[in-house]
């Protein structure tokens, strides 16, 4: 069964302070590696889908990258505005999210 | 592009009584669309794949009975909670991928329904 782990779960940064989420996870065959971004009371907002080992994708302040058993999202400089619950998938299969807040 | 609407955005229903929601693509044909719940401060959980013209695919332990999925068209599904119960109280939100050759494509997703049973 394809399982998928989001750490932490949840991160406090100071705006302009550099981290990383991890998402690990678990497939008989990837067929693409999922990051969203969901706000409170929201649907989820597509942000990059990766597809093979080495692949990496930027967006603005977020760049993900991705190996045989990981995923990283990576967030540079991040501001209050970037604070939302990170969710990582592979194909309908969602992990707990990573619930990140910045603070000014 | 890419936009996925729901309809509506949130109801309040008495015990007993059914809901339909709505799941439209607006800008691109989606031969599945999928269905999820979301408990507060928990990730989303498949319910069910839907697809065009042909019968839902429900995941373990969700009724059939229950959740009525009808994906009519190649930009509508529906979903029914029948005869609703204060536990069916959840978020509903559904997706849709311009899936392609048998490739699950990036999914897009609505922007939810919050059903609150009395």
């Amino acid at each position: 069964e394809d399982q998928v782990t989001q750490s932490p779960e949840a991160l406090r940064l100071q705006e302009g302070e550099s981290s990383s989420l991890n998402c690990s996870y678990t497939v008989s065959g990837l067929r693409g590696l999922f990051w969203y971004r969901q706000d409170p009371g929201k649907g989820p907002e597509f942000l990059f889908t990766l597809y093979s080992a080495g692949e990496e994708k930027e967006k603005e302040r977020l760049k993900a990258t991705l190996t045989k058993k990981e995923s990283f999202l990576h967030i540079t400089a991040p501001k209050p505005e970037d604070s939302a619950t990170y969710l990582c998938a592979v194909p309908m299969r969602f992990g707990a999210g990573t619930r990140l807040t910045v603070k000014p | 592009g890419a936009v996925v609407s729901q309809h509506p955005s949130w109801v309040i229903c008495k015990s007993g009584t059914s809901v339909k929601i709505e799941c439209r693509s607006l800008d691109f044909q989606a031969t599945t669309m999928f269905w999820y719940r979301q408990f507060p401060k928990q990730s989303l959980m498949l319910m069910a794949t839907s697809n065009e013209g042909s019968k839902a695919t429900y995941e373990q332990g969700v009724e059939k009975d229950k959740f009525l999925i009808n994906h009519a068209s190649l930009t509508l599904s529906t979903l029914t909670v029948t005869s609703a119960h204060p536990e069916d109280s959840s978020f509903y939100i559904c997706s849709a991928t311009p899936s392609v050759g048998g490739r699950i494509d990036t999914q897009y997703f609505g922007p939810g329904t919050r059903l609150t049973v009395l």
